[in-house]
């Protein structure tokens, strides 16, 4: 019973290289969501996909890009990475609630990522 | 625009101590709160929601709508109750396909002294 995964769980980048990270979820959820974790900034929220084939921005989308091509999977990509971009990643996932009241987030063990 | 302000970044208790964490809330509709917890090298969790006015872990927090607030008590604390702890906001907003804008606040981090 894997719930959420995130892939890679670490990784080092230079400034300007590029990378993906993957999230999986087998809870088959709706709504899935990236979100970064700074100290003193708690969890903000990237980019969020409401089903297969849909994205949209959240609070902090720039430098990044997103995708959801099939629904248990959503990508979180860096085009050119940047060190402001060192953070610790999260993805989440949710159902879709029919009385459109709110679910709760499931989330990933989080990944790493340190832009020197 | 909702808002979650957690004070402090750190409280630190002798065990068997009470525990308050605090979370205060702006928003203007009728919100949906959540504690979330994170214990080390684990994924952040849900603790519980104010809706199921449940008692998870010996941890409660009642909805103050006048004081807006969403504290987090439990009446002796215990050594794995060492944690973070994120108070979080919950509203689903109709447009972009609709979607459940989850607003946390930056998390208390709980420290149990034995």
């Amino acid at each position: 019973n894997a719930g959420v995964t995130q892939t890679p769980k670490f990784r080092v980048l230079k400034t300007g290289q590029s990378m993906t990270l993957l999230c999986a979820q087998d809870m088959n959820h709706e709504y899935m969501y990236w979100y970064r974790q700074d100290p003193g900034m708690g969890l903000r929220l990237i980019h969020y996909s409401v089903g297969e084939g849909t994205t949209a921005k959240g609070e902090v989308p720039d430098g990044y890009n997103v995708s959801r091509l099939k629904k248990q999977n959503f990508l979180l990509g860096l085009e050119s990475a940047a060190p402001s971009q060192t953070s610790v990643y999260f993805c989440a996932s949710s159902f879709l609630d029919i009385y459109l009241s709110s679910g709760e987030l499931f989330f990933g063990e989080g990944s790493r990522l340190t832009v020197l | 625009a909702q808002r979650v302000t957690q004070p402090e970044k750190l409280l630190s208790v002798f065990k068997g101590a009470p525990v308050e964490l605090k979370c205060n809330y702006s928003y203007s509709g009728s919100p949906e709160l959540f504690w979330y917890v994170q214990y080390s090298r684990q994924r952040l969790q849900l603790l519980l929601r104010h809706i199921s006015r449940e008692s998870i872990k010996g941890f409660t927090a009642d909805l103050n709508k006048g004081e807006t607030s969403f504290h987090l008590k439990k009446p002796f604390a215990q050594e794995e109750d060492s944690a973070m702890y994120y108070c979080a906001l919950s509203v689903f907003i109709t447009d972009s396909g609709g979607y459940q804008k989850v607003t946390f606040g930056t998390g208390t981090k709980l420290q149990v002294i034995p």
